[in-house]
């Protein structure tokens, strides 16, 4: 299996623009994490999908930061307008759910992003 | 609310040196714990976990105790290797429900000089 895709891996922007971040699960994983990770605060989770569904989106920053799941195997994140603090690396991950079991959640390898 | 405490990296050691990186929770429900590895420029991956009171975790010569008694969860390893440099992130996951939520540590950043 191809694991987690992210893209782009790198995105340098400046403030005010649009930025969308792109994330493909492993197949047949039902669940969706989107994720961002600063020196500052952490790993901090924004928002989780299941079944294409948004589940959880408390840690959404505000108003300026989107989510969306169109599909199975596409999620989108999307900061407009994006700000210097915005500046993380964020990660991806699925995982599957299993007769109640808990199954471990797999990580993309990440989009650095640098909002100037 | 739910949270974890890991000591303050950053820790250097030597080849062959013991590890131990303390990780303490706090939870409004029973956890299972975790410990996520995240090498250079790749994202995390799980290392080892523990779902009740008392098991033990291992894997790649990495164990980690689920103590309720002292809510800890402290990640060991007899004999590092520069390979095991990268940064190590302690977790909890409330069970039961649908609560799939991870709460992270900060993380600990490890080198291993040869």
């Amino acid at each position: 299996d191809a694991g987690v895709i992210q893209s782009p891996r790198h995105e340098v922007t400046e403030m005010g623009q649009e930025v969308t971040l792109r994330c493909k699960p492993i197949s047949g994983h039902d669940y969706l994490f989107w994720y961002r990770q600063t020196m500052m605060r952490g790993l901090e989770l924004l928002i989780y999908f299941n079944n294409n569904v948004p589940i959880d989106d408390s840690g959404m920053p505000e108003d300026r930061f989107s989510a969306k799941m169109p599909n199975a195997s596409f999620s989108t994140l999307k900061i407009q307008p994006s700000e210097p603090r915005d500046s993380a690396v964020y990660f991806c991950a699925s995982s599957r759910r299993d007769s109640g079991v808990y199954n471990e959640q797999f990580f993309g390898p990440g989009t650095r992003l640098t909002v100037l | 609310g739910n949270s974890v405490t890991q000591m303050e990296g950053p820790v250097t050691l030597s080849e062959e040196a013991f590890l131990t990186i303390n990780c303490t929770y706090t939870a409004t429900g029973y956890p299972s714990l975790f410990w996520y590895v995240q090498y250079p420029g790749e994202g995390l991956q799980l290392l080892l976990k523990a779902t009740k009171a008392d098991d033990k975790g291992s894997n790649k010569g990495f164990e980690a105790t689920y103590r309720k008694e002292t809510t800890s969860f402290h990640l060991e390893k007899g004999s590092v290797q520069v390979s095991d440099s990268a940064v190590y992130f302690c977790a909890l996951r409330l069970r039961g429900g649908s609560n799939y939520k991870l709460t992270f540590g900060k993380g600990t950043l490890l080198t291993v000089n040869p």
